[in-house]
């Protein structure tokens, strides 16, 4: 198993515009987490799916940030319009149960 | 409120001498708690968990409740052992809770 798969791994935009993050977890896992990682702030739960229904999405920012899961083998982070204090590393992570999170290699965001 | 506290951003010790990461936490009831690491280009990973009562790569954590810490400890530092290191938290019920991560610190091992 290639592990979690994120795509693409840099992105760079301008200001403004729509931002797509793409995940592909573990076969057979049924949690999915999104998470964004910042200097200042660490790593943040923003988002995660249980057999791909929201659980808990209080972690995401603002509705400029919205997340999908449409099937068990795919999941979307979309920011739409970008600003430059999105600018971070993403990660989703994939797991069998809450605890043991497998994460993928993360999705560096530059918005300028 | 569920937290988790490392108070240090950065720890640099020589290689041989020991390490201490610190890690407090804040929960109403029975959590779990994990340590997972990232090392230089690679992906975050679970390092340990205190239910497993392990030692990985050298490291061992305890739970102290009376103090709320799981502090990751090792006796003599390695090079490799630099890396971003997480404390994180689960609500222990595994129907639910989601894991807090605590803000990580950075462990610079000096030759």
């Amino acid at each position: 198993d290639a592990g979690v798969i994120q795509s693409p791994r840099h992105e760079v935009t301008e200001m403004g515009q729509e931002v797509t993050l793409r995940c592909k977890p573990i076969s057979g896992h049924d949690y999915l987490f999104w998470y964004r990682q910042t200097m200042m702030r660490g790593l943040e739960l923003l988002i995660y799916f249980n057999n791909n229904v929201p659980i808990d999405d209080s972690g995401m920012p603002e509705d400029r940030f919205s997340a999908k899961m449409p099937n068990a083998s795919f999941s979307t982070l979309k920011i739409q319009p970008s600003e430059p204090r999105d600018s971070a590393v993403y990660f989703c992570a994939s797991s069998l149960s809450v605890a043991e999170q497998y994460f993928g290699p993360g999705t560096r965001l530059t918005v300028t | 409120a569920q937290r988790v506290t490392q108070p240090e951003k950065l720890l640099s010790v020589f290689k041989g001498a020991p390490v201490e990461l610190k890690c407090n936490y804040s929960y109403s009831g029975s959590p779990e708690l994990f340590w997972y690491v990232q090392y230089s280009r690679q992906r975050l990973q679970l390092l340990l968990r205190h239910i497993s009562r392990e030692s990985i790569k050298g490291f061992t954590a305890d739970l102290n409740k009376g103090e709320t810490s799981f502090h990751l400890k090792k006796p003599f530092a390695q090079e490799e052992d630099s890396a971003m290191y997480y404390c994180a938290l689960s609500g222990g019920d595994s129907s639910a809770s989601k894991i807090i991560f605590g803000s990580g610190t950075r462990l610079s091992i000096r030759p």
